[in-house]
């Protein structure tokens, strides 16, 4: 069975590091796309971080600079080193397989998400 | 500001046909598939629709997509109780070169 469960969120100050682990079952991170899709309180979906099979990595605007995407194939893992955290920045941290490839003579990129994990809470405050 | 434009809310009754409609642009609607997440009441999102009009195993056959220029929609047939949810269309943005998610329409069954 295909799954997949994050974990390491909490509560941490602003300017703080976290770092979000996600265990994989049933499929090897190192074989897929993994993203981070992030969800603030009461609002929207987000999407964070990729990382592609072949190891290029790359973020959101809001994030670039400040969080981290890697895996541990060893450990079936997917990881988000996060610092500088700010209070913007408080969400639920979702870890998904992504799906994706490039269709027409353009490559235009195509790409869903499938599974999701169910999420863990982080929390920015003083 | 959402990239791509859902209504906030919309509502049925059990039984109704109700549709979410998914507006974009150019540079992702128009020229990518869109895809739709249903997020339970406390859960995590779930892929509902693919590639515009295709149902994972799994998913009932009263939802079904569609997607016309650079507009989508979403519909929900024989609208049930455990429908109430939050539904997301997704896209590429090709302009950002980014993953892009509609703001999120949040489905009331009366």
């Amino acid at each position: 069975d295909v799954q997949l469960v994050e974990s390491g969120g909490g509560l941490i100050q602003p300017g703080g590091s976290l770092r979000l682990s996600c265990a994989a079952s049933g499929f090897n991170v190192s074989d897929n796309y993994m993203s981070w899709v992030r969800q603030a309180p009461g609002k929207g979906l987000e999407w964070v971080s990729v990382i592609y099979s072949g190891g290029s990595t790359y973020y959101g605007d809001s994030v670039k600079g400040r969080f981290s995407i890697s895996r541990d194939h060893s450990k079936n893992m997917v990881f988000l080193q996060m610092n500088s955290l700010r209070v913007e920045d408080t969400a639920v941290y979702y870890c998904a397989r992504e799906f994706f490839y490039e269709s027409g003579s353009r490559k235009i990129p195509q790409n869903w998400f499938d599974p999701w994990g169910q999420g863990t809470l982080v929390t920015v405050s003083s | 500001q959402s990239v791509l434009t859902q209504p906030p809310s919309a509502s049925g009754t059990p039984g109704q046909r109700v549709t979410i409609s998914c507006s974009g642009g150019s540079s992702h609607v128009g020229i990518t598939h869109v895809y739709w997440y249903q997020q339970l009441p406390g859960a995590a999102p779930k892929l509902l629709i693919y590639a515009n009009n295709q149902r994972p195993s799994g998913v009932p056959d009263r939802f079904s997509g569609s997607k016309s220029g650079t507009s989508a929609s979403l519909a929900i047939s024989g609208l049930r109780s455990e429908d109430e949810a939050d539904y997301y269309c997704a896209a590429w943005d090709d302009t950002l070169s980014r993953r892009v998610f509609g703001g999120g329409t949040k489905l009331t069954v009366l």
